[in-house]
């Protein structure tokens, strides 16, 4: 079992829908979540990150983190076709490089 | 505002040859890391260096060996290749805190094929 889950997708919206995108995680160690967008043929763009549970709101974009559930969402509001892109979420545990879950393409239809 | 610098971006070699995949950090980030995407893959963690010391390794094939040089730029060296090695290749890096840091900046990538 891979330490980060990630619904794979894909996944396809209407312009403006609200997307919801989540993650799993097996290890309670790990410290810091992250949100990377990758447009295809090209490398991973930190979009946000968080520490704690709770909300952290940046434009469009909200992080969400469940630690007592292990669970880690990403919200888009308003999406934009510019939104359609693989997201991937990354866990950071301490002195270690980033685990990365398997993505979810998503497309915004115009 | 400068970003991860890779080169080649493209890279085409047969079976048994050697590549050299190069990175430049953003000016002032003292930590690299190397990770692969295969197709359709999340990318896997190969091996990081925190001012020109190995701090961490992953998965990265005895073949395969990186440094890092006293101007914080990386090389990866690839010998022996095989097909199974074509992958994008992403060099981040990041202000480390002792080698490691949660906020790394991905370069766009090398893409080599092993024919």
């Amino acid at each position: 079992q891979k330490e980060v889950e990630q619904d794979p997708g894909p996944l396809s919206v209407p312009e403006g829908a609200i997307v919801s995108l989540n993650c799993t995680y097996s290890n309670s160690a790990f410290q810091y979540f992250m949100w990377y967008r990758q447009y295809s043929r090209k490398g991973p763009e930190l979009l946000m990150y968080t520490y704690s549970s709770g909300n952290k709101e940046d434009g469009r974009f909200t992080a969400q983190v469940d630690k007592s559930s292990k669970y880690i969402s990403l919200f888009i509001r308003d999406s934009q076709p510019s939104d359609s892109a693989t997201y991937l979420c990354a866990i950071y545990m301490g002195r270690r490089a980033l685990t990365f879950g398997s993505g979810t393409r998503l497309q915004v239809q115009p | 505002a400068a970003g991860v610098i890779q080169s080649p971006r493209h890279l085409i070699k047969e079976k048994r040859e050697t590549a050299t995949l190069k990175c430049y950090p953003i000016p002032r980030h003292d930590t690299v890391y190397w990770y692969q995407q295969g197709p359709g893959q999340d990318p896997q963690f190969l091996i990081s260096f925190y001012e020109k010391m190995q701090s961490d390794k992953g998965s990265i094939p005895d073949r395969f060996s990186a440094q890092q040089f006293s101007d914080y730029h990386s090389e990866l060296n690839m010998s022996s290749l095989e097909l199974g090695d074509s992958a994008l290749y992403f060099c981040a890096s990041s202000l480390g805190s002792g080698g490691s840091s949660y906020e790394q900046y991905f370069g766009p990538g090398t893409r080599l094929t092993v024919t």
